[in-house]
């Protein structure tokens, strides 16, 4: 079963618009992290935010915020103001704790294509 | 600090041939991957270390080996290079378990034919 899921493949935002990037989840580990990662064409992986299972609050970092419903398993990423150099592919990862060490798990990811 | 890095940027190989992708990281770190990741989609994990002389297999280790022999230096080693291993391979590391501080390498993009 996928265990990370992201189902737009692609994604187009007008500049200066907000965004959101859909990622569904599947675990039964009660203690689990959610990440973001943004890849832009030159190649390079870039983390931009993370969400703790049992923290409260959704996350923020600037314009990315993680909209977290942990009942519906979901971590949405939403980009507020959308800038040209937001234009690349985004992944969301999953750690799930109750696995000895450094295991993340990566979903298919979404292209984001920021329009002038 | 040079962060995490990664020779060689482009390598191709034939068939049945080995080689060893390097990693290596300056910055003390404890908790060292490789993933590779194929076209349209994300990474996959092949082996991950939690410490010198420590490793472990991630979700596709098959064809790949690794041995961890320092802090700095994690090299992935591949005994009989096969069309299927043609992928772009990151190295990643972070300080003890906080992946959310997890730095990539640049990457080796391997065309195997």
């Amino acid at each position: 079963a996928q265990k990370i899921t992201q189902t737009q493949p692609g994604m187009f935002v007008q500049e200066k618009e907000a965004v959101t990037l859909d990622c569904t989840y599947d675990t039964s580990d009660q203690s689990y992290g959610l990440f973001w990662y943004k890849q832009p064409s030159s190649g390079e992986m870039i983390f931009l935010i993370y969400q703790g299972s049992y923290d409260e609050q959704n996350a923020t970092e600037g314009r990315y915020s993680l909209n977290f419903q942990k009942a519906r398993k979901s971590a949405n990423l939403v980009i507020s103001a959308s800038q040209l150099g937001d234009s690349a592919m985004y992944f969301c990862a999953m750690r799930e704790y109750g696995n000895q060490g450094g295991k993340l798990i990566f979903g298919q990811g979404t292209e984001l294509s920021v329009k002038p | 600090n040079a962060g995490v890095t990664q020779t060689p940027k482009f390598q191709v190989l034939k068939t049945g041939q080995s080689m060893t992708l390097q990693c290596a990281q300056d910055m003390n770190h404890e908790y060292m991957s490789w993933y590779r990741q194929d076209p349209g989609m994300g990474l996959r994990l092949i082996h991950y270390s939690v410490g010198a002389g420590i490793t472990d297999q991630g979700e596709v280790p098959n064809g790949y080996n690794v041995s961890r022999s320092t802090t700095e230096d994690f090299p992935l080693r591949l005994l009989s290079a096969a069309p299927s291993q043609t992928s772009v391979y990151f190295c990643a590391s972070s300080y003890g378990d906080r992946l959310e501080e997890q730095y990539f390498g640049p990457g080796t993009r391997l065309t195997v034919t």
